[in-house]
């Protein structure tokens, strides 16, 4: 069967310090890959997509990138973390648009 | 280009009353249509898809949706809330050949004992 991992569960970080978060999924091959940021209190607004090595689609103009170094790994980075970036990540997958994204179980990012 | 609507940020009903939790999408092609469910700090679960056959759509925990096309709407309804079913519910379309989700803005359900 499928699983998503997604790591660290909590994280809090100085403004200015650098962010990676990472994901990794089991049990399929070339999966869609996505990241979500969800703010308090807010719906989820996509960040990126990737539908194969190498392959990033930015959603959102940020402060943020992303990239697919293998098949199963999907990394969220940034160089210099803002106030603003605080939030909860989630990692999801599909196979297709007519199949469901299956999430990881989120990263709480605060940066202080 | 795809979008969701749910009415009501929070919607709060009494324990053993029904549950109805909308969704209205626009889509230009047929759309495949999701209700997740969010407990605190976790991940979205699924609880039901439409993709193609029947309207009507069962899913866990006594959850279903109709599809209703000509109102482009995905309502969500339980008969009968549970203080297990407090959370916080999202509705997300899909299309072929996009490769996205793109999820409404959510409902807090809060059951009253």
């Amino acid at each position: 069967s499928q699983t998503i991992h997604q790591w660290p569960a909590t994280l809090v970080q100085p403004v200015g310090s650098p962010l990676s978060l990472e994901c990794t999924v089991e049990g399929t091959s070339n999966p869609n890959l996505y990241w979500y940021r969800q703010a308090a209190g807010r719906g989820l607004q996509l960040l990126f997509y990737s539908v194969g090595i190498g392959q990033i689609s930015s959603e959102v103009p940020q402060n943020l990138s992303a990239s697919r170094p293998q098949d199963r790994q999907f990394i969220l980075s940034s160089k210099k973390l803002l106030l603003s970036d605080s939030g909860f990540y989630l990692c999801a997958w599909s196979d297709s648009p007519a199949t469901e994204a299956f999430f990881g179980q989120g990263t709480r990012l605060t940066v202080v | 280009a795809q979008s969701v609507t749910q009415l009501g940020s929070h919607v709060s009903v009494s324990e053993g009353a029904l549950v109805l939790l909308r969704c209205n999408y626009s889509s230009s092609v047929p759309p495949y249509l999701f209700w997740y469910v969010q407990y605190p700090n976790q991940g979205l679960q699924l609880l039901l898809k439409y993709t193609t056959g029947a309207t009507l759509v069962k899913g866990i925990n006594g959850f279903e949706a109709e599809f209703k096309k000509s109102e482009t709407s995905f309502h969500l309804t339980k008969p009968s809330a549970h203080m297990s079913d407090a959370a916080e519910y999202f509705c997300a379309v899909s299309e072929d050949y996009g490769q996205n989700f793109v999820f409404g803005p959510g409902t807090r359900l809060s059951v009253l004992p």
